[in-house]
């Protein structure tokens, strides 16, 4: 058990839909990072807060948009799907950049 | 960006053999790490290693920092090592993980 926890595990939905995908830190870790894993573009980096701030951004699409509230939860929105959205979502975290980060279960999203 | 290359891609093992798996990357890096991703999509931190030599029961890695290069060994391989096995590092400077395209390990009994 990483400490990083992921919901939903799964969650299917249609094309123009919009979902949340939520994030729980490893307790004590400040930095959130979200990634994406598809079969044509392997495991590819979003976004990362850390304490609440948006620190670095990676190949995130405009309908995508994320935050890190207080308590240090995460949320990714993805709105306007396609079906090329459909991937694994990971969530990892770390006490800070450069430190080993330790990945969640992800979120297996389905557009049909 | 910092490239990362993993070899090979695809590896099948009877089990009990020995393997060695290869990551290249092209700069300087202040964190790499190894993972497993099983069967049900997990991704398992493996080691951080940056640079020197860990070992951890059947796994041990090694990273030459200066020569760009780490090494992922697994000695008498089980048929729950069968995954895909993952480097990813950190260039210096940034704040993410770049991962290579994995190698896929097939252990038969």
């Amino acid at each position: 058990d990483s400490g990083v926890t992921q919901t939903p595990k799964h969650l299917i939905t249609a094309t123009g839909q919009r979902v949340t995908l939520r994030c729980s830190p490893r307790s004590g870790d400040l930095s959130v990072y979200w990634y994406q894993q598809s079969l044509d573009q392997g495991l590819q980096f979003l976004i990362q807060y850390y304490n609440g701030e948006e620190r670095a951004k990676g190949n995130i699409l405009e309908r995508f948009s994320a935050q890190q509230f207080p308590d240090l939860h995460s949320e990714l929105n993805l709105s306007s799907l396609e079906l090329g959205d459909s991937a694994l979502y990971f969530c990892a975290s770390s006490v800070d950049p450069g430190q080993p980060q330790h990945f969640g279960d992800g979120t297996r999203l389905s557009i049909l | 960006g910092i490239q990362v290359e993993q070899s090979p891609p695809d590896l099948i093992l009877q089990e009990g053999a020995n393997s060695t798996l290869r990551c290249n990357f092209s700069d300087s890096v202040n964190n790499l790490q190894w993972f497993h991703q099983n069967p049900w999509g997990q991704l398992i931190n493996l080691f951080y290693i940056p640079s020197g030599t860990k070992q951890n029961g059947r796994l041990s890695a090694t990273t030459v920092a200066t020569e760009r290069y780490s090494l992922l060994y697994i000695s008498s391989s089980q048929t729950t090592d069968s995954g895909v096995y993952f480097c990813a590092v950190e260039e210096t400077g940034a704040n993410n993980l770049f991962f290579g395209t994995g190698t896929r390990l097939t252990v038969i009994p």
